[in-house]
């Protein structure tokens, strides 16, 4: 699976969008791209994925560039309870290993 | 979205002994299953990959006699660590695929806190 690069950290206050951005200049065409997140003691939970359209569910949008080599997620409204750490993670669909590989992620810090 | 659910949430359990942890998917069926460790500070490591009706795949350095994990049903795996040694505290997560779902989408459960003393 391609691998991604993502800043280690970002703030953002509350009530204004977060911008959380994601490097996969290594992406397959068959690979999707994953966020999840992850917060304090917590099992890592689903927020988006997309393959090269853009996507938008009730937690976040998804922006992936047209050459697919980086992706933005979106959380328009940042609450307190968005602070957590955030994963973007390449993996194809098909085939017979679906595994996530998680690396550092972004930690996000909402402030009041 | 689909609910994965573990449990116990958290366990403390005497150096020696073993202990099992359960995943189950609550709303949909899951063909694959993994488990996850995660140390604190540190990300999540895939520990092993399980196929329902097969014997699971284990990431290298990671023993399978030591981490069992059976995979019996759609909707229900188990690891059992044995002879569980205050290093292998830690917090253990599962997730499961959902098949049904365009990309495969994998859902996690909330995690179980594994302490050995």
């Amino acid at each position: 699976d391609a691998k991604t690069t993502q800043p280690t950290s970002m703030d953002c206050a509350e009530g204004r969008a977060a911008n959380l951005p994601c490097n996969h200049s290594t992406i397959s065409g068959n690979e999707y791209v994953y966020w999840y997140r992850q917060i304090h003691s917590q099992g890592p939970q689903y927020i988006i994925h997309g393959l090269k359209n853009n996507e938008t569910n009730e937690m976040a949008s998804l922006i992936i560039t047209e050459d697919r080599k980086s992706s933005t997620l979106i959380l328009p409204h940042a609450t307190l309870r968005d602070t957590a750490v955030y994963y973007c993670i390449v993996r194809a669909s098909g085939g017979s290993n679906y595994k996530l590989t998680f690396g550092k992620g972004t930690l996000l810090t909402v402030n009041p | 979205g689909a609910v994965v659910s573990q449990h116990p949430s958290w366990v403390i359990c005497k150096s020696g002994t073993s202990v099992k942890i359960e995943c189950r998917s609550l709303d949909f069926q899951a063909t694959t299953m993994f488990w996850y460790r995660q140390f604190p500070k540190q990300s999540l490591m895939l520990m092993a990959t399980s196929n329902e009706g097969s014997k699971a795949t284990y990431e290298q350095g990671v023993e399978k006699d030591k981490f069992l994990i059976n995979h019996a049903s759609l909707t229900l795996s188990t690891l059992t660590v044995t002879s569980a040694h205050p290093e292998d505290s830690s917090f253990y997560i599962c997730s499961a695929r959902d098949g049904l779902t365009s990309g495969n989408t994998i859902y996690f459960g909330e995690g179980s806190w594994l302490t050995v003393v």
